[in-house]
């Protein structure tokens, strides 16, 4: 198994600033993801963490929006840029040791955000 | 387009059995996946079914029908602590998650 440390845990920020939210991995992982969970509703995927390239975005999500680094196999960062009161959420970091979604993934404990 | 349809909230009560189930629509499938949540806390590995049939894990079982696109979680001997929403997501084409809203369970004594 693998053990994710996501920090912050939470935030208050005001808009138009921007929030790096960090998830480091206890051990070597193929795939890394960031996804964003309203209370009570599904996770849905921002983009898959890509090791040494740029992220692949899903449909509705940009880069400038949701800038993601990914410098090694252990860490990543997702950044909520310009953010505005429509951005807060949970944002939660996920991992899987395999090359394809067909092992169990990781989760951090996520980060709630507040944008006031 | 691609679709996860499980219950909204259950009830149970304590030492009881119950069973969630959950509906797919992918394009493709490479395996049905069950999370546990507890509120405010991260998702936890539950169980991966990727062939027909059920798979027994102590308390907790899951079962798969391809054919049906179609999955059950059932929770045995129910305790307290089993409140907690209950995520189905299906692996697609792509080995991408497809994602269900949860099941929100709540465990009565």
């Amino acid at each position: 198994s693998a053990v994710i440390s996501q920090k912050p845990s939470r935030d208050i920020c005001q808009r138009g600033t921007s929030l790096t939210i960090q998830c480091q991995v206890d051990s070597q992982v193929t795939m890394m993801f960031w996804y964003r969970q309203q209370p009570g509703q599904s996770l849905t995927l921002i983009a898959t963490a890509n090791q040494g390239s740029e992220a692949t975005y899903e449909s509705g999500f940009v880069i400038d929006k949701f800038p993601i680094s990914r410098p090694n196999l252990t860490f990543s960062t997702l950044t909520v840029s310009n953010m505005s009161p429509e951005d807060s959420s949970i944002y939660l970091c996920s991992a899987s040791p395999g090359a394809y979604m067909n092992t169990e993934a990781f989760f951090g404990q996520g980060t709630r955000l507040t944008v006031v | 387009g691609q679709n996860i349809d499980q219950p909204t909230e259950m009830t149970a009560t304590e030492g009881a059995i119950v069973q969630i189930n959950c509906t797919y629509q992918t394009s493709g499938f490479n395996g049905l996946f069950w999370y546990q949540q507890h509120a405010g806390e991260a998702p936890t590995f539950l169980s991966y079914n990727v062939l027909d049939g059920l798979e027994e894990k102590g308390r907790f079982s899951s079962f798969l029908s391809r054919s049906k696109g179609y999955s059950y979680l059932l929770l045995k001997e129910l305790q307290m602590k089993d409140s907690a929403s209950y995520l189905c997501a299906a692996s697609d084409s792509n080995y991408q998650l497809i994602w269900g809203a949860g099941t929100k369970l709540i465990i009565k004594p």
